[in-house]
């Protein structure tokens, strides 16, 4: 079945760094991704939609800026989290499209700013 | 936008009794609705999902059932067991390779 993977897993950052998260296709193409945050007892908000190729489209509220993200290619999106700050410490979950509808996602990368 | 509502938020049954999650959506335009299972820490997990052109589905204990007219779907779970144990999550979306919004998420408890 379909795989896409995270890395890393997890990550400590101190506050005013940069942090880099990778989401991979693994055994197909994925033109479109989707990078959502999740806090804690909360569900699923989408922040962006990554293609191929293109500029990312952002979610109303989402700083665009401080939220970098790079599709350089059908198997690989980026999400880069600039200048974290402690309130940026979330579970970073991405998705890729599969067929025509579903979706399937990362395993997640939890992101802690200290 | 979309809006998707999803209740109850928190849901506790007996081993073996069933359990039903309902969800509502706002754009009418909308016509793929999946349902997602999210276990402590990891990633949520498609389950099952229908499309509009469909008014129910099945896979073995797990149901989904849409009414377009009254823009509300539904999780059915049968026999639960304790594994059930997790949030389940419904979303929406209004076109192929196009976002999902998602619900509020049920937390699923299923008591020995």
């Amino acid at each position: 079945g379909a795989v896409v993977s995270q890395h890393p897993s997890w990550v400590i950052c101190k506050s005013g760094t940069s942090v880099k998260i990778e989401c991979r296709s693994l055994d197909f193409q994925a033109t479109t991704m989707f990078w959502y945050r999740q806090f804690p007892k909360q569900s699923l908000m989408l922040m962006a939609t990554s293609n191929e190729g293109s500029k990312a489209t952002y979610e109303q509220g989402v700083e665009k800026d401080k939220f970098l993200i790079n599709h350089a290619s059908l198997t690989l999106s980026t999400l880069t989290v600039t200048s974290a700050h402690p309130e940026d410490s979330s579970f970073y979950i991405c998705s890729a499209i599969v067929g025509t509808y579903e979706q399937y996602f990362g395993p997640g990368t939890r992101l802690t700013v200290t | 936008g979309e809006n998707v509502e999803q209740h109850p938020s928190t849901l506790s049954v007996q081993e073996g009794d069933s359990a039903v999650i309902k969800c509502t959506y706002s754009d009418s335009a909308s016509n793929y609705f999946p349902w997602y299972k999210q276990e402590l820490g990891k990633r949520p997990q498609l389950i099952i999902d229908i499309r509009s052109n469909v008014g129910e589905k099945k896979d073995q204990r797990i149901a989904v059932t849409l009414n377009k007219t009254a823009k509300h779907f539904s999780l059915h779970i049968t026999e639960t067991q304790p594994e059930d144990s997790a949030v389940y999550f419904c979303a929406a979306s209004g076109a192929a390779g196009n976002k999902l919004t998602f619900g509020g998420g049920t937390r699923v408890l299923v008591k020995p």
